[in-house]
């Protein structure tokens, strides 16, 4: 069974690029949510997905954003990177009436020059 | 202040040693509440998970809530050095998103 996939595992961008990562939830899940987590912090939670539509949103600007595929997938995009944004990106699924049990996956490290 | 205060460590303990960390949490709408283990490089793994308030056991991993202070813990008999890992509490209302602490980073010394 697998569990959830990010993709890329490690990414380097400049200042003002945009991003877009990937996650792929655990078998069964319909709900994805990401996280950043900087260096030495928990992470923070930036979005949540449940049927292609933002649910959630925490305190994250315009400048994420999301998009959920039918098939549950999910992409993180991030525009005008600044260099702040350099964290370890963590995407989690969930079954949507258990939001609380969340299952992550190894993240994707982001490092803004 | 944030949400949930979290020990922030790190804490070094010899193997086999009986080890306690602890959150404490500000929002008394939070019911459910969590400790993630992360290893290094890796994303967090559930460890526990517990409703409301009282003691929930899973081999020699305890997780304890007190809701009247507001005060989590997680307990760890017989620590070994695969223990080692940085612990994350959580926290959360129903159906809401999770609010972490900052995490402890614990090493268990051979």
């Amino acid at each position: 069974d697998a569990g959830v996939t990010q993709s890329p595992t490690h990414l380097i961008k400049t200042r003002g690029q945009q991003v877009t990562l990937r996650c792929s939830p655990k078998s069964g899940h319909d709900t994805v949510s990401w996280y950043q987590q900087a260096l030495g912090q928990g992470p923070q939670f930036i979005f949540q997905y449940y049927e292609e539509e933002e649910r959630q949103r925490g305190n994250f600007p315009d400048r994420f954003s999301g998009h959920q595929f039918p098939n549950y997938s999910s992409e993180l995009n991030v525009n005008a990177l600044l260099l702040g944004d350099s964290a370890l990106y963590l995407c989690a699924s969930s079954l949507r009436d258990r939001g609380e049990k969340l299952f992550f996956g190894s993240g994707t490290q982001l490092s803004v020059l | 202040q944030k949400e949930v205060e979290q020990d922030p460590g790190p804490l070094s303990v010899p193997e086999g040693a009986i080890v306690s960390l602890n959150c404490t949490y500000s929002n008394s709408a939070f019911q459910y509440f969590m400790w993630y283990r992360q290893y290094s490089r890796k994303g967090p793994e559930l460890l526990m998970y517990t409703y409301s308030s009282g003691n929930k056991e899973d081999g020699r991993f305890t997780a304890q809530v007190d809701k009247s202070s507001k005060y989590i813990s997680l307990f760890i008999r017989d620590s070994q050095p695969s223990d080692s890992a940085t612990y994350l509490c959580a926290t959360s209302e129903r159906q809401r998103q999770l609010t972490f602490g900052s995490g402890t980073q614990l090493t268990v010394l051979p």
